[in-house]
């Protein structure tokens, strides 16, 4: 089964500064690869999704994330950290072919001033 | 509406009882998936369905849960004899189909809190 593992719980980075979060993958095969936002008190949105057409894969509010298969990683980044990117990021692997999504455990993201 | 839609938002029930969480799909999504999100458990699949068949329930806790889904479209998530450890955010989303060109969106969730 294919699994998710996002290394840190709580990142913490003053504005402007650069974002990575981080997630490593177990899968068996090719995967489809997501980072998801969720702000408090809503749903996830789509930040981004790696479905191999492209290692690099550009998303929404300037993140961008690579894939990186012999590291099994998909880490997430932004070059700039601006307030309003705080907020819990979760990353995910789809399973079944139907796009059942394993989640990791999430990162929450606070960023100061 | 434009979003998948839940209700209700909030739901305070005494151990024991019954609730239902209903979730309105975005119009023409043919799959609809519910998750769990849980403080320690993280987010957790629960059921998926392709229009009102459901090909995978394997995360459905127990037999307490259960789920069904109407003319494509409605789906309703019922836990019967609520437990405590069943407070949670029940999340619900939909796809309008099941490739990964089809992103999930998801609803606000419903917070179930059982006292």
């Amino acid at each position: 089964a294919q699994s998710v593992t996002q290394l840190g719980s709580h990142v913490s980075v003053s504005e402007g500064a650069l974002v990575l979060l981080r997630c490593n993958y177990s899968s068996s095969v090719p995967p489809y690869l997501f980072w998801y936002v969720q702000y408090p008190n809503q749903g996830l949105q789509l930040l981004l999704k790696y479905t191999s057409a492209a290692t690099l894969v550009k998303g929404i509010n300037g993140f961008e994330a690579e894939f990186k298969k012999s590291e099994t990683s998909f880490h997430l980044t932004k070059p700039s950290a601006h307030m309003s990117d705080a907020a819990e990021y979760f990353c995910a692997v789809s399973e079944g072919g139907y796009n059942k999504l394993i989640f990791g455990a999430g990162t929450r993201l606070a960023v100061h001033p | 509406g434009a979003g998948v839609s839940q209700s209700p938002s909030n739901k305070v029930t005494e151990k024991g009882k019954d609730v239902e969480l209903r979730c309105d799909p975005i119009s023409g999504h043919t799959a609809l998936y519910w998750y769990r999100q849980s403080l320690g458990q993280g987010l957790e699949f629960l059921i998926y369905f392709q229009g009102n068949s459901a090909p995978d329930k394997s995360g459905l806790p127990s037999d307490r849960f259960s789920a069904e889904r109407t003319g494509g479209s409605v789906s309703t998530l019922t836990i019967q004899r609520t437990q405590q450890e069943d407070s949670a955010v029940y999340l619900c989303a939909s796809s309008p189909g099941t490739g990964s060109n089809s992103p999930l969106h998801f609803g606000n969730g419903t917070r179930l809190t059982v006292t």
